[in-house]
């Protein structure tokens, strides 16, 4: 789907463990975005990319990282998961001009026990 | 600190019928995205508003934007099943300078319209 994959698809882990979901586009974009999505709050930005190495917070950012060494993969890591962070993911690219727009990934469910 | 609001959360309706869903914003944005998803499924683009009175139409769908309100509007006419979904609304901060700071949505509408 317009060459954003997301991985895993589903995943379910333990409390206390970390957890990494790759975003991978094939675009050549500059922009990389990571949501959660939970009931009753719509979509929420966790950490967003402006390039290579070049990462900023978002609004929900406490307990993920991320890590952007390569313009086509965008890694979220939740460095030790906690059952708040059971979540639908969903990672997006974005493309700078006056006709920009946003895609996204088809998202990672994620399931911390 | 933007601020999305959209209502209504939750709508049902009749196939047939006409209905508006608003989407407020507290600060100034340079366009708004219109997305819609399915149970289980991602987003997929509906409409991308790029100036103060921006009227745009695909199908049954019509959404509107003015800016001076920050408000923006989809209509839904002669409403069918397949528009059941949830939709979102997501205006993009002026101050992002070229979109690379990320939306703000808005919780979602969610639509059922029944036979």
């Amino acid at each position: 789907d317009a060459g954003i994959t997301q991985s895993p698809r589903h995943k379910v882990t333990e409390t206390g463990t970390p957890v990494t979901l790759r975003c991978h586009q094939t675009e050549n974009h500059r922009y990389m975005y990571w949501y959660r999505q939970d009931p009753g709050h719509g979509l929420r930005l966790i950490h967003y990319s402006y390039g290579v190495k070049d990462t900023d917070k978002g609004e929900v950012s406490d307990g993920y990282s991320v890590s952007r060494s390569k313009t086509e993969d965008f890694l979220l890591t939740l460095e030790s998961a906690t059952s708040s962070q059971t979540s639908v993911y969903f990672c997006a690219i974005s493309w700078p001009g006056q006709a920009y727009g946003y895609t996204f990934g088809s998202g990672t469910r994620l399931t911390v026990v | 600190e933007l601020k999305v609001e959209q209502n209504p959360l939750f709508l049902s309706m009749q196939e047939g019928k006409n209905y508006t869903i608003y989407c407020n914003y507290s600060t100034t944005s340079d366009r708004l995205y219109w997305y819609r998803q399915d149970p289980g499924k991602s987003l997929e683009s509906l409409f991308v508003l790029l100036s103060n009175g921006a009227v745009k139409q695909e199908g049954r769908l019509m959404a509107s934007l003015d800016t001076k309100a920050r408000l923006s509007t989809l209509h839904i006419t002669a409403a069918v099943h397949d528009l059941s979904a949830t939709y979102f609304c997501a205006p993009n901060p002026m101050y992002s300078g070229g979109g690379a700071d990320g939306l703000t949505f808005g919780k979602g509408t969610h639509l059922i319209i029944q036979p």
